[in-house]
């Protein structure tokens, strides 16, 4: 178990640039979150993935958001035409099966739209 | 109101003292519920979880659920410095969304 793991740690962009995030969940979770987490409040949800169906969207997620998980296995999430507003963490997570259905987070990308 | 509910402090206790964090929710129908501790910059780390009511311990910390009253507490014993951090409570349904406190910020004093 070598953990969630989420690349880069940091993405310093100008406003208007695409750009994206990867996260390579636990091996063995079929299921992978993706959350935004500003400073001072809890994570707050944005997608979800079953092996490489995505199956639940926020609606805070604009058009510009966009995540794919193609194979079930590694995922990644793309701002498009970013904003000063998209500025946060990215955490990504997975989530085992029953009866360990436990969620564990990466470490986040930490996005600075100047 | 939010799913989840959390008072965000800051709390501050000197070194030894017993922590009691508390959030309430909402949902009846949250069966699970977690809390994560979170260093600054850092993504939250599984503290505790537990499955529908009562209490469970793991060293130092002990997490209660009271599924009557909706109320979910984290105690920590003999606070150690190296527990300051923020403290996220969750709580989910048999579905796939987890709901998040907004975190309570812990200062433990040496």
């Amino acid at each position: 178990d070598t953990g969630v793991s989420q690349n880069p740690r940091h993405k310093i962009t100008k406003r208007g640039q695409n750009v994206t995030f990867r996260c390579d969940p636990i091996s063995e979770h079929n299921r992978l979150y993706w959350y935004r987490q500003t400073l001072g409040q809890g994570p707050e949800f944005l997608t979800y993935f079953q092996n490489e169906a995505q199956l639940e969207k926020s609606r805070l997620l604009s058009d510009r958001f966009s995540a794919e998980r193609p194979k079930g296995s590694f995922s990644t999430l793309e701002i498009q035409r970013t904003e000063q507003g998209d500025s946060a963490m990215y955490l990504c997570a997975s989530r085992g099966e029953w009866p360990s259905e436990k969620l564990f987070f990466g470490s986040g990308t930490q996005l600075s739209v100047l | 109101q939010k799913e989840v509910e959390q008072d965000p402090g800051p709390l501050s206790v000197p070194e030894g003292a017993i922590v009691s964090l508390n959030c309430t929710y909402s949902n009846s129908a949250f069966q699970y519920f977690m809390w994560y501790r979170q260093y600054s910059r850092k993504g939250p780390e599984l503290l505790m979880y537990t499955y529908s009511s009562g209490n469970k311990e793991d060293g130092r910390f002990t997490a209660q659920v009271d599924k009557s009253s909706k109320y979910i507490s984290l105690f920590i014993r003999d606070s150690q410095p190296s527990d300051s951090a923020t403290y996220l409570c969750a709580a989910s349904n048999t579905g796939n969304q987890f709901y998040f406190g907004t975190g309570t910020s812990l200062t433990v004093i040496p």
